[in-house]
């Protein structure tokens, strides 16, 4: 059974830092590329990151782009997001989210953790 | 990067009734496009994929159609359970993707 624990979610004041990690189970690890996804209070969803399973590619949303980096340890089986200069718009629900392969080729969220909430506030 | 854009932002219908949410991407996606329903305090859930591909054990009453920009997500019949916030996502390009706004659906 794949499971996905997010976990360092937390309050923390405008300008810190914060490492979120996601421990995994129930697959191969490595065999798949990660993402983190965030929910603003009340709001949509917003795809935040993701890296190869390997590791060597890192992808960001523009909103984070240079503020947070996205790493792996695969012999540890976890995802972490490391989030520097945050601004009080960071704060939201934080997903870890697994794709899974559908159809012929293609992948889509089909895992998702429970969420860690971050909280930016003076 | 493509925005997509949903409508309408809220649904009022009663159970029984036909649901029709409109996803529109601001440039081709071709197939690549998902729809997940999301609970309050839930992680949302997969429930179409490459546009009209219904996820393991999601009930027939709910499809999917369309491509390049236009796309629709039909419940024909609501269930009690149904009432929920719907997204629409473009898996155009492998890691980078994006959600809709979200259709939230709720008892008339």
């Amino acid at each position: 059974e794949v499971q996905l624990v997010e976990s360092g979610g937390g309050l923390v004041q405008p300008g810190g830092s914060l490492r979120l990690s996601c421990a995994t189970s129930g697959f191969t690890f490595d065999n798949f590329a990660m993402s983190w996804v965030r929910q603003a209070p009340g709001k949509g969803l917003e795809w935040v990151s993701g890296i190869s399973g390997t590791g060597r590619d890192m992808y960001y949303a523009d909103s984070v782009k240079g503020r947070f980096t996205i790493s792996r340890d695969n012999s540890k089986n976890t995802v972490y997001l490391q989030m520097h200069s945050l601004r009080a718009e960071d704060t939201a629900v934080y997903f870890c989210v697994k794709p899974e392969p559908y159809g012929s080729g293609s992948y889509y969220e089909g895992f998702w953790g429970q969420g860690t909430r971050v909280t930016v506030s003076s | 990067e493509i925005v997509l854009t949903q409508s309408p932002a809220t649904l009022s219908l009663s159970p029984g009734e036909r649901a029709t949410l409109s996803c529109r991407a601001s440039q081709s996606v071709s197939s690549y496009l998902a729809w997940y329903q999301q609970k309050p305090g839930q992680a949302p859930r997969l429930l179409i994929y490459d546009a009209s591909n219904r996820a393991t054990g999601i009930p027939a009453r709910f499809s999917g159609s369309g491509s390049g920009t236009d796309f629709t997500l039909t419940i024909s019949s609501l269930e009690p359970e149904d009432f929920a916030v719907y997204y629409c996502q473009q898996r155009s390009k492998w890691l980078e993707f994006t959600f809709g706004g979200g259709t939230k659906v709720e008892i008339k």
